[in-house]
């Protein structure tokens, strides 16, 4: 079946470096890459999304890559703050309506 | 300011009990997810409505799971009997079919299985 795969599960950070979260998806016709971050007792919430006819796309500080060939996309977090702690998914959207998450990376940023 | 609605919170139960988590999803959206967050499973993905039709429940234990969409303002996620396993949060999740994708989260409920 469908599945994504994130690595690495924790990532600890001291601020103002960079942090990246990678991940891999199965299905081939995945064509929708949204990135999620969870905050404590909240909810997931889109940060930033890339579409499979894009390469990369950046907003401020974050960015995502995506290379299809390889089924490869990464979340990149420049000049990192504490308030980026938190719980990043990766995830694919398989067709069917069906979003696929990843297992999730847990991120310090160590002030 | 438009956003999912979950009930209850917090849930604590013993083994055996029916639970029952309701979920409002954001007007107009007719796409409607149920995930369940562990520790160890990230979100799982058990259930999933398009215009209130069930479309795949593939990710639910049949015997004592159940979905429902009574109407387009409420989901309904059942647990009956409920089991110390089942103890995580549930999350449900709506979107629109012809939209960009994204999902809006509940904030959750959190259910505790003694």
């Amino acid at each position: 079946g469908e599945n994504v795969e994130q690595h690495p599960s924790t990532l600890s950070v001291q601020e103002g470096d960079s942090a990246v979260i990678k991940c891999t998806y199965s299905d081939s016709a995945s064509n929708y890459f949204p990135w999620y971050k969870q905050e404590l007792g909240k909810g997931p919430q889109l940060i930033i999304d890339i579409r499979s006819n894009v390469g990369e796309k950046k907003d401020q500080r974050i960015a995502v890559t995506l290379n299809k060939t390889a089924k490869h996309f990464s979340l990149h977090i420049t000049e990192t703050q504490p308030e980026d702690s938190a719980v990043y998914f990766c995830a694919s959207f398989t067709g069917g309506f069906k979003t696929i998450f990843g297992a999730g990376t847990r991120l310090f940023v160590k002030a | 300011d438009a956003r999912v609605t979950q009930t209850p919170r917090h849930k604590v139960t013993e083994m055996g009990q029916e639970v029952t988590m309701r979920c409002q999803p954001i007007l107009g959206h007719n796409t409607v997810f149920w995930y369940r967050q562990t520790m160890m499973q990230g979100l799982e993905l058990l259930a999933y409505f398009r215009n209130r039709a069930p479309l795949d429940d593939s990710g639910m234990p049949k015997d004592r799971f159940s979905a429902e969409m009574p109407d387009a303002t409420l989901a309904t996620l059942k647990i009956q009997p409920s089991e110390p396993r089942d103890s995580a949060v549930y999350f449900c999740a709506s979107g629109l079919e012809l939209g960009t994708g994204e999902l809006f989260f509940g904030e959750g409920s959190r259910l505790t299985v003694l």
